[in-house]
Order: C-alpha cells, then sequence, then structure tokens
C-alpha cells in the first residue's frame, strides 16, 4: 500500500522568503514521486518528478525538490516566494499495484503569500 | 497541442439522476484516469481505462462507471446521484508506463441538490 502525508493543511509566507512544503510518504517499493500544483478553478500541472537517480530535482518556476529515503521525504522548497505562487499544493506518490502505477494524492498545502 | 479537455465545465442534477462526464486526452496517450475531487482535499482515484478496458479500480461504488472509445477518449457515468456526489471531477491522461506523469483537464464541477 502507498500513502502520502502533507504537514501543514495551510503555508503562508511573505514574498521574498523561502517556500517549504512537507511531504512523507509510505510505500513497499521504491516509487515514483511528484509534485503538482492547483490554481482555482483549474486542473493540477506537473510541476516536478522524482523517478530515478539524482535525489535533487528541479521543476518548473524555481521549484525543486529533494528525495529522501531515509526520511521518507520529498519536500517542496523554492527560494524566493512570488506572488503568482499562491495556489494549492499537492504531493503523490506512485508505485506498483496489479501491474498498474496509479498515484496516491496527499490532502494538499495551500500556499498563501504576503506582500 | 490540446491538452486535456473536460466537458461539460459545470453541472447541477438533481438526486437520484444520472451523469455522463466527458474527456479527450492529451494527444499521444492512451491511459485515461478519473479522480473526484471534494472540496479542500486531493484528488481521489476512481478509475484508469486503458485499451478500452478499465485497468484499475479505487474504492467506488459500482454507481461510477466508465468507458474508453478506440480514439482513446472517455466517459464517466454516475447513476443515483448522492448529495455526496457533489465535487470537481477530474480526467487525467498519460502513457502507461510506470512513472509517467498525469495532465489533467480542468474538470468538471458537478453539483447534486
Amino acid at each position: 500500500a502507498q500513502s502520502v502525508t502533507q504537514l501543514g493543511s495551510h503555508v503562508s509566507v511573505s514574498e521574498g522568503a523561502l517556500v517549504l512544503l512537507r511531504c512523507n510518504y509510505s510505500s513497499s517499493v521504491p516509487p515514483y514521486l511528484f509534485w503538482y500544483v492547483q490554481y482555482p478553478n483549474q486542473g493540477l500541472q506537473l510541476l516536478l518528478k522524482y523517478t530515478t537517480g539524482a535525489t535533487l530535482v528541479k521543476g518548473i518556476n524555481g521549484f525543486e525538490a529533494e528525495f529522501k529515503k531515509s526520511e521518507t521525504s520529498f519536500h517542496l522548497t523554492k527560494p524566493s516566494a512570488h506572488m503568482s505562487d499562491a495556489a494549492e499544493y499537492f504531493c503523490a506518490v506512485s508505485s506498483p499495484s496489479g501491474g498498474s502505477y496509479i498515484p496516491t494524492f496527499g490532502r494538499g498545502t495551500s500556499l498563501i503569500v504576503h506582500p | 497541442d490540446a491538452g486535456v479537455t473536460q466537458s461539460p465545465t459545470h453541472l447541477i442534477k438533481t438526486r437520484g439522476q444520472q451523469v455522463t462526464l466527458r474527456c479527450s486526452p492529451k494527444s499521444g496517450h492512451d491511459t485515461v484516469s478519473w479522480y473526484q475531487q471534494a472540496l479542500g482535499q486531493g484528488p481521489q482515484f476512481i478509475f484508469q481505462y486503458y485499451e478500452e478496458e478499465e485497468r484499475q479500480r479505487g474504492n467506488f461504488p459500482d454507481r461510477f462507471s466508465g468507458h474508453q472509445f478506440p480514439n482513446y477518449s472517455s466517459e464517466l457515468n454516475v447513476n443515483a446521484l448522492l448529495l455526496g456526489d457533489s465535487a470537481l471531477y477530474l480526467c487525467a491522461s498519460s502513457r502507461l508506463r510506470g512513472g509517467s506523469p498525469l495532465h489533467f483537464g480542468n474538470g468538471t464541477r458537478l453539483t447534486v441538490t
């Protein structure tokens, strides 16, 4: 079985401050990991993904995430927040089950950016 | 290159009615998955279609059914609607191979009164 825990349903930062969104996962086999962003009234857009190889993954819009197997974590960071980063962020884990890879999503973290 | 398109964007139905939602996948994608997203929650997996067959199903009752057509487009049908079925229904397309990311449409907002 696989699961995702996103710590903090809301994270509030000032514009220009560091963004840190936390994600811990549970999986019985090495998983694929994803971060998605959802703006109001839209679907989810892929920010970045970890498959194999380098544990620090760079994504779009200046975001990056680090896969730490020992901590079963995949936290999302951005050095300097912009107002346009305000959105809902979802972490997802995908590992094989019955021959398929079906991502399981966390409950999401709402990022609030103050001017 | 068109992405994933869903129709309609909004729908209002009454309890007990039936609804059909439609999805066209991104060009080059052969797999379609449907998710239900309740307000303030993450997407919950309903089912996945590949080669016109249901490959995997989440924890949803048989009132939820689907179909995939030869052109890879898909439909989600919900019978005997309940108030609790009110949600954003998201269609996502991908390639079947493991690790292939999902590409989402903007969803259909279903309200059941």
